[in-house]
C-alpha cells in the first residue's frame, strides 16, 4: 500500500522560500503523476502543480512563477519549492499521487508563514 | 472563489439521502472532463470518495454515488450515518486552469 509523508519547516518568514519533501513508500514513484495540494484555514483546496516521475510538471498559473517542483527517484520523493512567501501562503500542504484523481494522500502538513 | 461550484453546507437526519451538487461550466465539466469526489475530516487526509464520475475505490461503500450531466455532477449519500459528517469537495480538470476543486460542502448529520 502506498503512502506519503511530507516533511518541511513549520514556519516560514515572509518572503522567503518554502521547501517541503514528499516521500513515497509502499510503492515506486516511477511512472505516476505527483501533486502538491494546500488548504488555507478555513479555505477549499487548491491544486498548487503536478510532475511526473520524469521530470514534466505543471503548475497552477494563479501562482505566477513562485512554484518549483521537482523529483528524486533515486530517494523516491518529490519536493516543491514556493518563493516571495506572504501570509496568504499560510496553509495545510499536501501531496498526493495524481492519476489524474488524487489518492492516496499524504497527512499532511502545517505551515505558517509569520515573522 | 472556486472554478467549481458546490453548496456551502447540507444536512440530513440518519438514514435519509442527501446530494451534493458541483456546477462547473464548458471549460472543465461540460468540456468533458471527469469529476471525482473527496471526503475531508478535519485533521486527516482527504480520502477519495468517487472517481471517474462513477466508480468507488474498493472499501467505500456503496451507499456514495456519482453522476454526471452536461456541465454539473453530483455526489449522493443514501442511508446516512453519523460518520458521513464531513466535508466534501470535487474535483476535475479545467482546460485553462490545471486541476480545480470544487469550494468544498459542509454535510451535517442532524
Amino acid at each position: 500500500q502506498v503512502q506519503l509523508q511530507e516533511s518541511g519547516p513549520g514556519l516560514v518568514k515572509p518572503s522567503e522560500t518554502l521547501s517541503l519533501t514528499c516521500t513515497v513508500s509502499g510503492g515506486s514513484i516511477s511512472g505516476y503523476y505527483w501533486s502538491w495540494i494546500r488548504q488555507p484555514a478555513g479555505k477549499g483546496l487548491e491544486c498548487i502543480g503536478r510532475i511526473y516521475s520524469g521530470g514534466i510538471t505543471k503548475y497552477n498559473p494563479s501562482l505566477k512563477g513562485r512554484v518549483t517542483m521537482s523529483v528524486d527517484t533515486s530517494k523516491n520523493q518529490f519536493s516543491l519549492k514556493l518563493s516571495s512567501l506572504t501570509a496568504a501562503d499560510t496553509a495545510v500542504y499536501y501531496c498526493a499521487r495524481s492519476n489524474p484523481w488524487f489518492d492516496p494522500w499524504g497527512q499532511g502538513t502545517l505551515v505558517t508563514v509569520s515573522s | 472563489q472556486s472554478v467549481l461550484t458546490q453548496p456551502p453546507s447540507v444536512s440530513g437526519a440518519p438514514g435519509q439521502r442527501v446530494t451534493i451538487s458541483c456546477t462547473g461550466s464548458s471549460s472543465n465539466i461540460g468540456a468533458g472532463y471527469d469529476v471525482h469526489w473527496y471526503q475531508h475530516l478535519p485533521g486527516t487526509a482527504p480520502k477519495l470518495l468517487i472517481y471517474g464520475n462513477t466508480n468507488r475505490p474498493s472499501g467505500v461503500p456503496d451507499r456514495f454515488s456519482g453522476s454526471k450531466s452536461g456541465t454539473s455532477a453530483s455526489l449522493a449519500i443514501t442511508g446516512l450515518q453519523a460518520e458521513d459528517e464531513a466535508d466534501y469537495y470535487c474535483q476535475s480538470y479545467d482546460s485553462s486552469l490545471n486541476w480545480v476543486f470544487g469550494g468544498g460542502t459542509k454535510l451535517t448529520v442532524l
